[in-house]
């Protein structure tokens, strides 16, 4: 399968804490993407991780990339009420355009 | 820049109708992609078009069909529905680099179809 595999499904968290989240995959990859969706509407892109690289950050996100454990995991810290989200990461093979999506991982984060 | 636009953003359709929903992709990006959204299957992948030309086509049947014009903006269209068609329809459009997989996707706000 090229999919994702987000874990856990669901995470609730107090804001201001840290949430991580964790994607594993089983086919070699050129790189992985991160997305975060608001209740039914479209996804956002936050960050894409080349194979070659380990870490990256965007604000307050920091991604990793383990390509030897196949998985990636999202920090999202000082978390606040709008990250509330399902959050999906889309691996992708080096000539596959498109992106096989997992169920992603509901967070939920309290006021 | 302007992001990806989709209309109309809420339908509601009856079985046996067919709709068409449209993707305006990001200014100079050539390559558009969409996906249907379910609570059970989760986001799949339907096609994809570069140049006007189907680059690739997800596992769907041959109800589900696109077609992209000379400005990059796309049509899909889906003939006979079902009420499985009911869905989040969300279309991507990407700048596609030299080596295939290595662009960045950016995703519309989708269309809800509801089919009754």
């Amino acid at each position: 399968s090229q999919q994702g595999e987000e874990d856990p499904q669901a995470l609730s968290i107090q804001e201001g804490e840290n949430a991580t989240m964790n994607c594993s995959y089983k086919t070699s990859i050129n790189n992985l993407q991160w997305y975060r969706q608001n209740s039914g509407r479209g996804l956002v892109h936050l960050i894409l991780i080349r194979s070659n690289e380990r870490e990256k950050h965007s604000g307050r996100l920091r991604v990793t990339l383990d390509t030897s454990k196949k998985s990636s995991s999202l920090l999202i810290t000082a978390s606040r009420a709008a990250d509330t989200a399902s959050y999906f990461c889309a691996p992708r093979r080096a000539g596959a355009n498109n992106l096989f999506f997992g169920t992603g991982t509901r967070l939920t984060v309290i006021p | 820049k302007a992001g990806v636009t989709q209309t109309p953003r809420y339908l509601i359709k009856t079985r046996g109708q067919q709709v068409t929903l449209s993707c305006s992709p990001i200014s100079g990006h050539r390559s558009v992609s969409w996906y249907q959204q379910t609570p059970g299957q989760g986001l799949q992948f339907l096609f994809e078009y570069f140049s006007e030309t189907q680059r690739n086509k997800g596992n769907f049947p041959g109800r589900f069909s696109g077609r992209q014009f000379s400005n990059s903006r796309s049509e899909m269209n889906v003939s006979t529905l079902e009420l499985g068609d009911s869905a989040l329809y969300l279309c991507a459009s990407s700048q596609p680099l030299a080596r295939l997989g290595t662009d960045t996707q950016y995703f519309g706000p989708g269309t809800r179809l509801t089919v009754l």
